[in-house]
């Protein structure tokens, strides 16, 4: 199975910070990576998908990049609902899908 | 727009068998290219996809959980279901169902996601 890490772990942020959370593959998984938000209680929600792009409806302060085995997630200006957990998924490897292990994101 | 819903038991004793439905409105299961998955998430960890079904009837499981799981379809109730056997207290978690989108396969609706907790 292709392994996917995520850092860091967690990261305390104020209002109108600029995040960046990295997403490492353990090969080359091209473009096929995706990202999603959870918030406690909540189902995951698709933020970002073929590393770029960004699904309807999501706010366009979240932008992903990279290629190959690394990628991130960047918002622009953090905002109080951005509060939340993040996850990476590669599906290079469909349908042997795998996440990351998550990067929580807390006020400071 | 697509709303999908799980429902099952919340309790299931250790050696027996889970049973979860995933109901889908607001569209056909039938209908456009999509996959129709499990993926689960034990308390304060990780997400770790079960399996999927293709309306045709098509499935993948994760070899880590394939020897006693299986998914099925219900094509006229617009459901499908999951059946995960010999469950142990590791199988204790949020259960969700999502739609899958064939080829770059992401999962763009979920459902809210059911407990179930694997205890005598």
């Amino acid at each position: 199975d292709i392994q996917m890490t995520q850092s860091p772990s967690s990261l305390s942020a104020s209002v109108g910070d600029r995040v960046t959370i990295t997403c490492r593959a353990s090969q080359s998984i091209s473009s096929y990576l995706n990202w999603y938000q959870q918030k406690p209680g909540k189902a995951p929600k698709l933020l970002i998908y073929a590393a770029s792009s960004l699904q309807s409806g999501v706010p366009s302060r979240f932008s992903g990049s990279g290629s190959g085995t690394d990628f991130t997630l960047t918002i622009s200006s953090l905002q109080p609902e951005d509060f939340a957990t993040y996850y990476c998924q590669q599906s290079y490897s469909t349908p042997r899908v795998t996440f990351g292990p998550g990067t929580k994101v807390d006020i400071k | 727009q697509v709303q999908l819903q799980e429902s099952g038991p919340g309790l299931v004793k250790p050696s027996q068998t889970l049973s979860l439905t995933c109901t889908v409105s607001g569209g056909s299961i039938s209908s456009g290219s999509y996959y129709w998955s499990w993926i689960r998430q034990p308390a304060g960890k990780g997400l770790e996809w079960i399996g999927r079904i293709y309306t045709s009837g098509s499935t993948n499981y994760n070899p880590s959980l394939k020897s006693r799981v299986t998914i099925s379809v219900d094509t006229s109730k617009n459901q499908f279901s999951l059946k995960l056997s010999s469950v142990t207290a590791a199988d204790t978690a949020v259960y969700y169902c999502a739609r899958d989108r064939e080829g770059i396969s992401y999962f763009d609706y979920w459902g809210q996601g059911t407990l179930v907790t694997v205890s005598s």
